[in-house]
């Protein structure tokens, strides 16, 4: 059973400070992650893809992936509230033909 | 950007109807299409992945006698949901990725909010 695990929160953090929000994937073989933004009532939008090892920057997102630690995490610089959303992180395990295994999501709240 | 266009929104109906949720690809060929049901502060949870032209492919737990799923063509895939009881109240979702793409090509649609009386 292919599981994801994230922190379901509420995380609250100031305006204008750094999110951090953690994921990690039971299998070992996953080769693409992601983290979706989903607002309440409404579809999922992507927002960081991270394929190997190390950090990915993307303006104020920032994506760590450590595949031996089978953890995945996203960092949002300069926190806005507009940032407040459900973040879902999201693992596939390859082949292209299978569907994302999805976390419960973090629920992220910037504090003006 | 690609468009996944999912129909209705929303939709209420009574127990034991059925219920069809369409998803089109407006400005591609979505070889494959997947749909997600999402009970409130959950995950989407996978039910099922359909190809075009061939029977989908479901997830374990998920009955394919109540959810059925057609992909008649590369730009529309349907899900009927049978006989829907009070359980089967959820959001659905489908998301949809064309040929030889990864996932972050998968465009997802908007949504179906389903609530059975």
């Amino acid at each position: 059973q292919k599981e994801v695990e994230q922190n379901s929160g509420p995380l609250s953090v100031p305006e204008g400070a750094i999110a951090s929000l953690n994921c990690t994937y039971s299998d070992r073989g996953s080769q693409s992650f992601f983290w979706y933004r989903q607002y309440s009532g409404k579809s999922p939008e992507l927002i960081m893809s991270i394929y190997s090892n190390g950090d990915k920057e993307d303006g104020r997102f920032t994506a760590q992936l450590n595949k031996a630690s089978q953890y995945v995490s996203l960092l949002i610089r300069d926190s806005q509230p507009s940032d407040s959303a459900t973040y879902l992180c999201a693992v596939n395990s390859g082949g292209g033909a299978d569907g994302l295994t999805f976390g419960k999501g973090t629920h992220l709240i910037i504090q003006p | 950007g690609a468009v996944v266009s999912q129909h209705p929104s929303r939709v209420i109906c009574k127990s034991g109807t059925s219920v069809k949720i369409e998803c089109r690809s407006l400005d591609f060929q979505a070889t494959t299409m997947f749909w997600y049901r999402q009970f409130p502060k959950q995950s989407l949870m996978l039910m099922a992945t359909s190809n075009e032209g061939s029977k989908a492919t479901y997830e374990q737990g998920v009955e394919k006698d109540k959810f059925l799923i057609n992909h008649a063509s590369l730009t529309l895939s349907t899900l009927t949901v049978t006989s829907a009881h009070p359980e089967d109240s959820s959001f659905y979702i489908c998301s949809a990725r064309g040929e030889d793409s990864g996932n972050e090509k998968l465009f997802f649609g908007s949504g179906t909010q389903l609530s059975v009386l």
